[in-house]
């Protein structure tokens, strides 16, 4: 069966450091991947999809970027976090017109 | 994509039927509805999912009205574990897509 991997689940930074986000699926190939952020009290709002090794849609400008450097691999980086960086950052897969499934998610404090 | 009106926050009593409604007046004809429900600090988790025909599995029944302007998440038998956010989505098929996901509606499940 399918299994998706985020870690880490709970993270604090401060301020103008960087940040690596990790996502993995298992058990399905060539999956679409996504990650999304969902602030306090807030809907989710899509910040990257990506339907193949090295191709990423962006669906707003942010201070972060995404990453595939294999196919069941999905990564969130920031050069320098803003205090707006801070959320609850979910990385989901999908397979064609397969429901999206999500991990349990990364909850990021800047301070 | 077609967005979804769903009410902030609903109650319903322990044991009884719990229906949650969501409008989606401006769906196109290809567009699947899909619920999903999130329990505090987790990833969305995958109800439902349905073009035009009612759906029943074994973690709910979606009923989509005729026009297919509106639908109902129907929990039979509402549980304590069913005190979640519930959010209504609409989706074009096939490839990877932007799912809009609002604030859903807050459902709690009384004793």
């Amino acid at each position: 069966s399918q299994t998706i991997h985020q870690w880490p689940a709970t993270l604090v930074q401060p301020v103008g450091s960087p940040l690596s986000l990790e996502c993995t699926v298992e058990g399905t190939s060539n999956p679409n991947l996504y990650w999304y952020r969902q602030a306090a009290g807030r809907g989710l709002q899509l910040l990257f999809y990506s339907v193949g090794i090295g191709q990423i849609s962006s669906e707003v400008p942010q201070n972060l970027s995404a990453s595939r450097p294999q196919d069941r691999q999905f990564i969130l980086s920031s050069k320098k976090l803003l205090l707006s960086d801070s959320g609850f950052y979910l990385c989901a897969w999908s397979v064609s017109n397969s429901p999206l499934h999500f991990g349990n998610g990364t909850r990021l404090t800047v301070t | 994509d077609a967005k979804t009106t769903q009410p902030p926050s609903m109650d319903c009593a322990e044991g009884r039927a719990a229906n949650l409604p969501c409008n989606h007046s401006t769906i196109s004809g290809n567009e699947y509805v899909y619920w999903y429900r999130q329990i505090h600090s987790q990833g969305p988790q995958y109800i439902i999912h349905g073009l035009k025909n009612n759906e029943t599995n074994e973690m709910a029944s979606l009923i989509i009205t005729e026009d297919r302007k509106s639908s109902t998440l129907i929990l039979p038998h509402a549980t304590l574990r069913d005190t979640a956010v519930y959010y209504c989505i609409v989706r074009p098929p096939g490839g990877a897509n932007n799912l809009f996901f609002g604030t859903g509606t807050r459902l709690t499940v009384i004793p």
